[in-house]
C-alpha cells in the first residue's frame, strides 16, 4: 500500500524558511510515471497547488507563480522522499500543507497534512 | 490560469435523496490527448481530500457507484444518487489540463 508520511515543524517565525519532508513508501520518487506535489489549504486561499518535482531521465520542477521566487522542491532518492522549502514566510503562508502524488489517474494519494503556523 | 467555479456553496440533503454539484471551468478541459482533466474530491473533516472521480466520469477504485461524474468541455456535474451519512464533507473539483492545477472553492454537503 502506497503511503506518504509528512514531517516538519508546525511553527515557523516570519521571514524564516518553512521546511517539510514527505517520505514515500510503496512507490519510488524517481518513477517514470509519478509527479510529486505540494499543495496547501487555508481558509483565505482554499486549496492551492504550490509545485511539483518529477523524474523523466532527469529531474524537473514546476512551481506556482505565486510562490516561484521563494519555493524549492527537491527529491532525495537515497531516502525515497521529497521536500518543500518556502523562504521568507509571512503569516499569509499559514496553512495546512499536503504532499501528494499525481499518477496517470490524477492526484490520487495525499499525505495527512501538516498545519504550519507562521508567527513570532 | 484556468478558473474553476463550483456551485452551490452548500447543500443540505435528506438521507436517501439525490444531490448534485456543478463545476464550470474558464477554459475547456479537453486536452489534445483526448482526455478531459477534471477531477472530483471529497474532503471529510480532519482528512486530506480523497479522489472520487478522475477524467470527468471515471470512478476511482473503491468509490461507491452512487457517485456519478459527467460533463465535457467547461461544464461538469457530480451526482450522488442516494446520499448517505458517510458522504458528508466538502466536495472539490480540480483541473489538471495545464499548470497551475487549480481547485474549485468547494461545496459543503451536510445531512438534514
Amino acid at each position: 500500500q502506497v503511503q506518504l508520511q509528512q514531517s516538519g515543524p508546525g511553527l515557523v517565525k516570519p521571514s524564516q524558511t518553512l521546511s517539510l519532508t514527505c517520505a514515500i513508501s510503496g512507490d519510488s520518487v524517481s518513477s517514470n510515471s509519478g509527479f510529486w506535489n505540494w499543495i496547501r489549504q487555508s481558509p483565505s486561499r482554499g486549496l492551492e497547488w504550490l509545485g511539483r518535482t518529477y523524474y523523466r531521465s532527469k529531474w524537473y520542477n514546476d512551481y506556482a507563480e505565486s510562490v516561484k521566487s521563494r519555493i524549492t522542491i527537491n527529491a532525495d532518492t537515497s531516502k525515497n522522499q521529497f521536500s518543500l522549502q518556502l523562504n521568507s514566510v509571512t503569516p499569509e503562508d499559514t496553512a495546512v500543507y499536503y504532499c501528494a502524488r499525481r499518477s496517470r489517474l490524477g492526484i490520487d494519494l495525499w499525505g495527512r497534512g501538516t498545519l504550519v503556523t507562521v508567527s513570532s | 490560469d484556468i478558473v474553476v467555479t463550483q456551485t452551490p456553496l452548500s447543500l443540505s440533503v435528506t438521507p436517501g435523496q439525490p444531490a448534485s454539484i456543478s463545476c464550470k471551468s474558464s477554459q475547456s478541459l479537453l486536452h489534445s490527448d483526448g482526455k478531459t482533466y477534471l477531477f472530483w474530491y471529497l474532503q471529510k473533516p480532519g482528512q486530506p481530500p480523497q479522489l472520487l472521480i478522475y477524467e470527468a466520469s471515471n470512478r476511482f477504485s473503491g468509490v461507491p457507484d452512487r457517485f456519478y461524474g459527467s460533463g465535457s468541455g467547461t461544464d461538469f456535474t457530480l451526482k450522488i444518487s442516494r446520499v448517505e451519512a458517510e458522504d458528508v464533507g466538502v466536495y472539490y473539483c480540480m483541473h489538471s489540463k495545464q499548470l497551475p492545477l487549480t481547485f474549485g472553492g468547494g461545496t459543503k454537503v451536510e445531512i438534514k
